[in-house]
């Protein structure tokens, strides 16, 4: 089985500018969850979506954002760029049934410049 | 805030067993223990968990005190492989799952396995 794959892996941005990343999950998994990984700090929770519905958000601001599609693959996005931005988005799958256990994808490395 | 706390580096020599201890005196009844790890600028990988048995699989195992407060991952024989940041986190499984996505997960146990 393949696992969690995120496009891109690397991208760098400017100010104001605004970013979609993209996570295609395990096959058969319906759960994603987003998170933020800065350095010095732990894993940060974004957002939850199960059957294209947000399920559970964390204490983001608004501009970040996030979607799932039919095929359960998720994209979030990020508007309004700033330079506290900058991190390591990681995406996680799991099958949304009683286990839970998340299998997290590589993560996309942004850049706020 | 984290839920567990771990302390926040461990050293261990190589081919021997290298123990990760994890408190969490606040965990509930219908919590999980589990743990990833996560080796540099890679997303983190799962490891274990367990309720209150002891787990064990072809990675490591996991201990957990009788009273559930705290919990030690071992690695039986440690390789160079292994040095990584080790997380412990505790989560609800079920339907009110999803719920555990908000715990922060704290800033893990960064292991160094030296030749």
């Amino acid at each position: 089985k393949a696992g969690v794959t995120q496009t891109p892996r690397y991208l760098i941005k400017t100010r104001g500018q605004q970013v979609t990343l993209s996570c295609s999950p395990i096959s058969g998994h319906r759960s994603v969850s987003w998170y933020q990984q800065t350095p010095g700090q732990g894993l940060q929770f974004l957002f939850e979506y199960f059957s294209e519905t947000q399920r559970n958000k964390g204490n983001f601001p608004g501009r970040f954002s996030g979607r799932q599609f039919s095929n359960s693959r998720s994209e979030m996005n990020v508007s309004t760029l700033e330079l506290g931005d900058s991190a390591l988005y990681l995406c996680a799958s799991s099958s949304g049934t009683l286990k839970e256990t998340q299998y997290f994808g590589p993560g996309t490395r942004l850049l706020v410049l | 805030d984290a839920k567990t706390t771990q302390p926040p580096s461990m050293d261990c020599a190589e081919g021997r067993a290298a123990n990760l201890p994890c408190n969490h005196s606040t965990i509930s009844g219908n919590e999980y223990v589990y743990w990833y790890r996560q080796i540099h600028s890679q997303g983190p990988q799962y490891i274990i968990h367990g309720l209150k048995n002891n787990e064990t699989n072809e990675m490591a195992s996991l201990i957990i005190t009788e009273d559930r407060k705290s919990s030690t991952l071992i690695l039986p024989h440690a390789t160079l492989r292994d040095t990584a940041v080790y997380y412990c986190i505790v989560r609800v499984a079920g339907p009110n799952a999803g719920n555990n996505r908000k715990l922060i997960w704290g800033l893990g146990t960064s292991l160094a396995v030296n030749p």
